[in-house]
């Protein structure tokens, strides 16, 4: 069935440096993949999504970049801030939206 | 403000018992979600509905009821039948079915003994 794989489980980073989750995706005919952000306690929030006629798109300090061939697209975030600190969550397909495992992303001082 | 309200943010119940939880929007999208977030699991999709009157099942139905009456509403009957129901259960929305994000709730706790 559908599947997207996320990695890695946790990732840390100094802050300041820059942090890149990557997803791989099975479903050829998934067409928009969001990524989310969460907090501890709450529900995800939206911070970029992309759709697949799309190779790239950048907000601020954060990018997304996608693939369509390999069926993979990564998450960078540069400059990274304590504030970003959470989980991190990719997701594909466009009408049942899969979302990977999570990435617990811990920024240290 | 518009948004999406999920309650209670706790519940707990007793092992045979079914359980209800809430979800309301006023965000006036057609799309609803039921997702559960188990440690590690990330968010496996439970239910989701595009119109009223109207749902179909996700990866993890079995154990689970919905019912789409209203637009504004998609609760979710956790029954006897499921498993292992102790878990952090997520509703969301969206304006439609192509490119539009998820907004989610804040989440249910549930817990059951």
């Amino acid at each position: 069935g559908e599947n997207v794989e996320q990695h890695p489980s946790t990732l840390s980073v100094q802050e300041g440096d820059s942090a890149v989750i990557k997803c791989t995706y099975s479903d050829s005919a998934s067409n928009y993949f969001p990524w989310y952000k969460q907090e501890l306690g709450k529900g995800p929030q939206l911070i970029i999504d992309i759709r697949s006629n799309v190779g790239e798109k950048k907000d601020q300090r954060i990018a997304v970049t996608l693939n369509k061939t390999a069926k993979h697209f990564s998450l960078h975030i540069t400059e990274t801030q304590p504030e970003d600190s959470a989980v991190y969550f990719c997701a594909a397909r466009d009408d049942k939206i899969i979302f990977g495992k999570g990435t617990r992303l811990h920024i240290l001082p | 403000d518009g948004g999406i309200t999920q309650s209670p943010k706790y519940l707990f119940r007793k092992e045979g018992q079914n359980v209800t939880l809430s979800c309301e929007q006023n965000l006036n999208h057609d799309a609803m979600y039921w997702y559960r977030q188990d440690p590690g699991q990330g968010l496996r999709l439970i239910y989701y509905s595009q119109i009223v009157n109207d749902f179909q099942k996700g990866d993890i139905a079995e154990g689970y009821s919905v019912s789409r009456e209203k637009k504004e509403s998609f609760p979710l009957t956790v029954t006897s039948a499921q498993k292992n129901p102790t878990a952090f259960y997520l509703c969301a929305s969206r304006i439609g079915l192509e490119y539009s994000p998820l907004h989610f709730g804040n989440g249910t706790r549930l817990t059951v003994t």
